[in-house]
């Protein structure tokens, strides 16, 4: 079971539209943080969000964190090729560690 | 840049082989991560070391061990290995200063097919 429920699995859009990918816990966490994941590559982290409430904005990627600290979204505006890939959400547990989420595979099309 | 490093991007092995993996990072970080990655079910921590010598189970660890003689170094072992764990097996290292530590840093990965 995972403790991280990332919706929706899959996602194909055009070029130029926007989407948005949801990140649901019944845990409360200090913080979440977004990775994205190209083929054949590890994990790269996006942004941590720390407050609930807080909204990060990165150049059209806008995220926030829920007020209750138990969930997540991804925003992205006026998407394009190069923001193909597998998204994942990781909530900070105890001792350093990461719960993450299934991942949102997302494929934008030119 | 900071880096972490895995020793191969794919691997075969057959049923019974003992596998090591290595991983390399050159960031100084206390913490490191064996992770396994497989299609529906994200990122699963196998075992986790946040010191030289010192390591934890994580959430599933049978089948695995770990070694961590230098600090940059984590070795992720497969005594015998069965078709079972045939996976994206990710490397992560993370620092233990404030925020900061639950940002982790992954190598590429290593691909492991077990026939």
């Amino acid at each position: 079971t995972q403790l991280l429920e990332q919706s929706p699995q899959f996602l194909s859009i055009q070029e130029g539209e926007n989407l948005t990918v949801y990140c649901n816990s019944s845990s409360v966490f200090s913080s979440l943080q977004w990775y994205r994941q190209e083929p054949g590559e590890g994990p790269v982290l996006l942004v941590t969000v720390v407050t609930g409430g807080e909204v990060k904005k990165l150049k059209r990627l806008t995220f926030q964190f829920g007020d209750a600290r138990k969930d997540s979204s991804l925003h992205i505006t006026a998407a394009q090729p190069g923001d193909t890939g597998l998204y994942l959400c990781a909530g900070a547990r105890s001792d350093y560690k990461l719960s993450f989420g299934a991942g949102t595979t997302v494929t934008v099309r030119a | 840049d900071v880096k972490v490093t895995q020793s191969s991007r794919y691997l075969v092995k057959r049923t019974g082989e003992k596998v090591f993996l290595e991983c390399v990072q050159d960031m100084d970080h206390e913490n490191m991560f064996w992770y396994r990655q497989d299609p529906g079910l994200g990122l699963r921590l196998i075992y986790f070391s946040y010191d030289v010598k010192m390591k934890e189970k994580g959430d599933i660890p049978e089948g695995y061990s770990v070694s961590r003689e230098k600090k940059e170094r984590f070795s992720l072992i497969l005594e015998s290995a069965s078709t079972n764990q045939t996976s994206m097996y990710l490397c992560a290292s993370s620092s233990q200063t404030g925020l900061d530590s639950y940002e982790q840093y992954f190598g590429p990965g290593t691909r492991l097919t077990v026939t």
